[in-house]
């Protein structure tokens, strides 16, 4: 069975810090890896993808992946109170069950 | 920017009722997905669809669940005879190819059972 952890939160950051979430998956297994933003109420939203060990930035945001343990992170610089919301970690294994696995999601504020 | 369209956005019924949800896939894209969210859960997927066929299904779309890809445009999904514990957001997903390939969402429909 394969699955993606996360710590539910809430994660709380003062606005300006830089916020670290993180996802753990079972499965050694081919993957792709992929950091959703999930406002209340409203449907996930991409913010990040990653493929291949090592650190990927766009913007303020950074998606780290390491395969050997087994965990993929995503860091928020500069936080602001609109990044505020559920973080969802998914992965998509190559063998098996073709389909994005959602872990069960980070929530972050960032007080102002 | 293209976009996946699902309506209706809240969709309200008795228990036992059929329903249809509808989605529009980003018009080049070629696998489609549904999955649903119950409240405060996590995301679930349900089923897959490529070349007019299911690629795969997971536990939970079961003979109550069905998909079509009735024209060129829309892939929707069906319930049967909706249950209360069917009540959860449904969103649909489309990707321009599969594994290495981003999933976008739909905005969802709420089908809540009553």
């Amino acid at each position: 069975q394969k699955e993606v952890e996360q710590n539910s939160g809430p994660l709380s950051v003062p606005e300006g810090a830089i916020a670290s979430l993180n996802c753990t998956y079972s499965d050694r297994g081919s993957q792709s890896f992929f950091w959703y933003r999930q406002y209340s109420g409203k449907s996930p939203e991409l913010i990040m993808f990653i493929y291949s060990n090592g650190d990927k930035e766009d913007g303020r945001f950074t998606a780290q992946l390491n395969k050997a343990s087994q965990y993929v992170s995503l860091l928020i610089r500069d936080s602001q109170p609109s990044d505020s919301a559920t973080y969802l970690c998914a992965v998509f294994w190559d063998t098996g069950r073709r389909a994005l696995t959602f872990g069960s999601g980070t929530r972050l504020q960032v007080q102002p | 920017e293209p976009e996946v369209t699902q309506t209706p956005s809240h969709q309200v019924t008795q228990m036992g009722q059929e329903v249809i949800l509808r989605c529009v896939p980003i018009s080049n894209h070629l696998y489609f997905y549904w999955y649903r969210q119950i409240l405060g859960q996590k995301v679930e997927f349900l089923v897959s669809f490529y070349n007019n066929e299911i690629s795969e299904k997971s536990e939970i779309f079961d003979d109550q669940f069905s998909v079509e890809r009735p024209d060129g445009s829309n892939f929707t999904l069906k319930i049967r005879s909706t249950k209360l514990e069917d009540s959860a957001m449904y969103f649909c997903a489309s990707s321009l190819r599969t594994g290495k390939n981003i999933q976008y969402f739909g905005a969802g429909t709420r089908l809540s059972v009553l």
